[in-house]
C-alpha cells in the first residue's frame, strides 16, 4: 500500500517570501504520479500543480514548482512571491497509473498561513 | 460551464436516519468517488466507480453506500449505520486516461444532531 506524509502541520510565511513544503511517499512501484492540491477556506480543492515519475524534469506552474527527488521519495512544493490568496491547506497526493482503479492517496495535509 | 455539483451544501440529519447526498458531473468522466474529509485532516475514500453499475468501495465503505445509474450521478447515502458521520465529504471525478487528475466538487457538511 502506498502512504504519503507531510510532516509539517502548519506554516506561516510573510507575504512576498518563499515558502517551501514537505512530502515524502513510500511505495515499490516505479511509474506513478504526484500531485499537489490547495483547499482555501471555501473548501473547494484544487489542483496546484503535478508531477509524472518518469520525468526528470521538475513541474512547475508559475509561482509554484517542485522539488521532486525520486530516490529519496520527496516532492517538495516550493511557493514564490507568496501572496495573501496562498492562504490554505495544501495536500500532497499520490496515485498509480492512469486507470479509475489507481485512487488517490492524500496526506495529512499542511495548514500555510501568509501573512501581510 | 462543465463540473461537478454537490447538493446540498448543508445537511443536518438526527441520528439513526438515512441521507443522501448529491453528485452531479457533466465532464463526461467515466470515474468518480467519494471521499470523506475530518477536520484538519486529509481525505478519505469511501467509494469509486469506474463505469455506470459498477462501484468499488474504499478505505471506509462500512455505513455507506452508492450508486451509478447514469454516467453524471454518484449519489452517497450515509447510513445509520456510520457511526460518526459528521464530516465534510467531497465528490470527485476524472478521465481515465486524460492526465489523471481528479476534479472536486464544493463539498457538503454534514452534521448529526
Amino acid at each position: 500500500a502506498q502512504t504519503v506524509t507531510q510532516s509539517q502541520p502548519e506554516m506561516s510565511v510573510q507575504e512576498a517570501e518563499t515558502v517551501t513544503l514537505s512530502c515524502t511517499y513510500d511505495t515499490s512501484e516505479s511509474n506513478y504520479y504526484l500531485f499537489w492540491y490547495k483547499q482555501p477556506p471555501s473548501r473547494q480543492m484544487i489542483l496546484v500543480i503535478r508531477q509524472e515519475a518518469y520525468k526528470q524534469q521538475n513541474a512547475t506552474e508559475n509561482r509554484f514548482s517542485v522539488n521532486f527527488q525520486k530516490a529519496a521519495k520527496s516532492f517538495s512544493l516550493k511557493i514564490s512571491d507568496s501572496q495573501l490568496g496562498d492562504t490554505a491547506m495544501y495536500f500532497c497526493a499520490f496515485t498509480l497509473g492512469m486507470g479509475a482503479g489507481n485512487m488517490l492517496t492524500f496526506g495529512g495535509g499542511t495548514r500555510l498561513m501568509v501573512k501581510p | 460551464d462543465g463540473g461537478i455539483t454537490q447538493s446540498p451544501k448543508y445537511l443536518f440529519r438526527k441520528e439513526g436516519q438515512n441521507v443522501t447526498l448529491s453528485c452531479e458531473q457533466n465532464l463526461n468522466h467515466d470515474a468518480m468517488y467519494w471521499y470523506r474529509q475530518d477536520p484538519g485532516q486529509g481525505l478519505r475514500l469511501i467509494y469509486y466507480s469506474q463505469i455506470v453499475n459498477d462501484f468499488q468501495k474504499g478505505d471506509i465503505a462500512e455505513g455507506y453506500s452508492v450508486s451509478r445509474e447514469k454516467k453524471e450521478s454518484f449519489p452517497l447515502t450515509v447510513t445509520s449505520a456510520q457511526k460518526n458521520p459528521t464530516a465534510f465529504y467531497l465528490c470527485a471525478s476524472r478521465s481515465i486516461g486524460m492526465r489523471n487528475e481528479q476534479f472536486f466538487g464544493p463539498g457538503t457538511r454534514l452534521t448529526v444532531l
